[in-house]
């Protein structure tokens, strides 16, 4: 798999629901992020998660970060219409402070 | 709250065409980013700027391509002549400082640029 690849590819669930979407990386990062786009539209940061913890919330998000798995999970509780979006993870490399590498994203469908 | 901006929204040009596309990063940030995304596709890095040179850039980001930072607010994007295969969604991004890495990189709302 490529370097910061979600899964699942798509997500449709209900209104009011818990949507997980999960991320695998493979080289040694210094802080992973989620970022959430509409579609056709920009980029927006959710949460940065950096190495050294494994949980962080943000309001109605939580993300994990394994580092021993290289692998972050976000979850979307009590998931709203205006959720439906698509949502990436960005790694950056631990030898490297400059570029993040995105993954292709999981596309989320909020049902109503 | 700040943000970083792009001009235009959207960008028709003819191929071959010579194409410039601006971004304001945030007034306090020093490092600056090119990425962007053919439609459906991820997000591709192109090119990382600090402190007036590239710093890092992609095997996409060849000879067609330049940056600038002409004055002290605004980061281009020049694109010498444009291909169909150009035809995507250009995000700028800054980043505070590297020095500590913990720090998001914050996106602009992206140009879309269509070649025809």
């Amino acid at each position: 798999s490529q370097q910061g690849e979600e899964d699942p590819q798509a997500l449709s669930i209900q209104e009011g629901e818990n949507a997980t979407m999960n991320c695998s990386y493979k080289t040694s990062i210094n802080n992973l992020q989620w970022y959430r786009q509409n579609s056709g539209r920009g980029l927006v940061h959710l949460i940065l998660i950096r190495s050294n913890e494994r949980e962080k919330h943000s309001g109605r998000l939580r993300v994990t970060l394994d580092t021993s798995k290289k692998s972050s999970s976000l979850l979307i509780t009590a998931s709203r219409a205006a959720d439906t979006a698509s949502y990436f993870c960005a790694t950056d490399n631990i030898d490297r402070d400059d570029k993040i590498i995105f993954g292709k994203g999981t596309r989320l469908h909020i049902l109503p | 709250e700040p943000e970083v901006t792009q001009t235009p929204s959207h960008q028709v040009t003819q191929m071959g065409q010579e194409v410039i596309l601006r971004c304001v990063p945030i007034s306090n940030h020093l490092y600056f980013y090119w990425y962007r995304q053919i439609l459906g596709q991820k997000v591709e890095f192109l090119v990382s700027f600090y402190n007036n040179e590239i710093s890092e850039k992609s095997e996409i980001f060849d000879d067609q391509f330049s940056v600038e930072r002409p004055d002290g607010s605004n980061f281009t994007l020049k694109i010498r002549s444009t291909k169909l295969e150009d035809s995507a969604m250009y995000f700028c991004a800054s980043k505070r400082r590297a020095l500590v890495r913990d720090y998001e990189q914050y996106f602009g709302p992206g140009t879309r640029l269509t070649v025809t």
